[in-house]
């Protein structure tokens, strides 16, 4: 598969516990972000996004928490399962940047069955 | 991945040999995007087209070419002037009026 997943940040949980997966992004001015889920050798997937003028948003079994104070963004799993392993980063995009994403390296989950 | 392919999934290239990768969509997506993935890094902008026969520079866009004659394809050529092309390459598209890209699933190009 792909080596994606090579020497960045790694988060293990047991299947069935919550995860948190942290992002800190690096404009202020930034005012849409987004999670993506990687699995070894395939595209990035869609998981969930939020705008600046909230700080939550709920999905199936994911919740995204902004804290634009301190330019942090959240994913929160419930329930993980062994599916959910993969490489999750995080993205930003500010107004006027043409629609451009600015990406995070990513953070590995390793779910334990 | 929706309706966005890469095309081929593993592509392996000789030295002083240029490459063209595909990437297709058939969201009706009017940007599309391609992007570099190396191991422990974030995925990083080579070029992108808001609009058919328009296109611009991304931050890694050296020893790479594009063309946008379609607005379902985005080819990728890359060129022998590209020091270190072994890796990870995605297309992405979005409509012109969100923010949200999706992806395919990438070509794995490995230079011998």
């Amino acid at each position: 598969g792909e080596s994606v997943g090579l020497h960045l940040p790694t988060l293990s949980v047991q299947e069935g516990d919550n995860s948190i997966i942290n992002c800190a992004y690096s404009n202020s001015a930034s005012d849409y972000f987004i999670w993506y889920k990687q699995e070894s050798g395939k595209g990035p997937q869609f998981i969930i996004d939020i705008r600046s003028n909230m700080d939550k948003r709920q999905g199936q079994r994911v919740t995204v928490l902004l804290n634009k104070t301190v330019k942090h963004l959240s994913l929160q799993i419930a329930a993980t399962q062994p599916g959910d392993s993969a490489v999750y980063f995080c993205a930003e995009n500010t107004w006027g940047s043409q629609g451009n994403l600015i990406f995070g390296k990513g953070t590995k989950l390793s779910v334990k069955p | 991945d929706g309706g966005i392919t890469q095309s081929p999934k593993y592509l392996f290239r000789k030295e002083g040999q240029n490459v063209t990768l595909s990437c297709e969509q058939n969201l009706n997506h009017d940007a599309m995007y391609w992007y570099r993935q190396d191991p422990g890094q974030g995925l990083r902008l080579i070029y992108y087209s808001q609009i058919v026969n328009d296109f611009q520079k991304g931050d890694i866009a050296e020893g790479y070419s594009v063309s946008r004659e379609k607005k379902e394809s985005f080819p990728l050529t890359v060129t022998s002037a590209q020091k270190n092309p072994t890796a990870f390459y995605l297309c992405a598209s979005k409509k012109r009026t969100t923010d949200t890209q999706y992806f395919g699933p990438g070509t794995r190009l490995t230079v011998l």
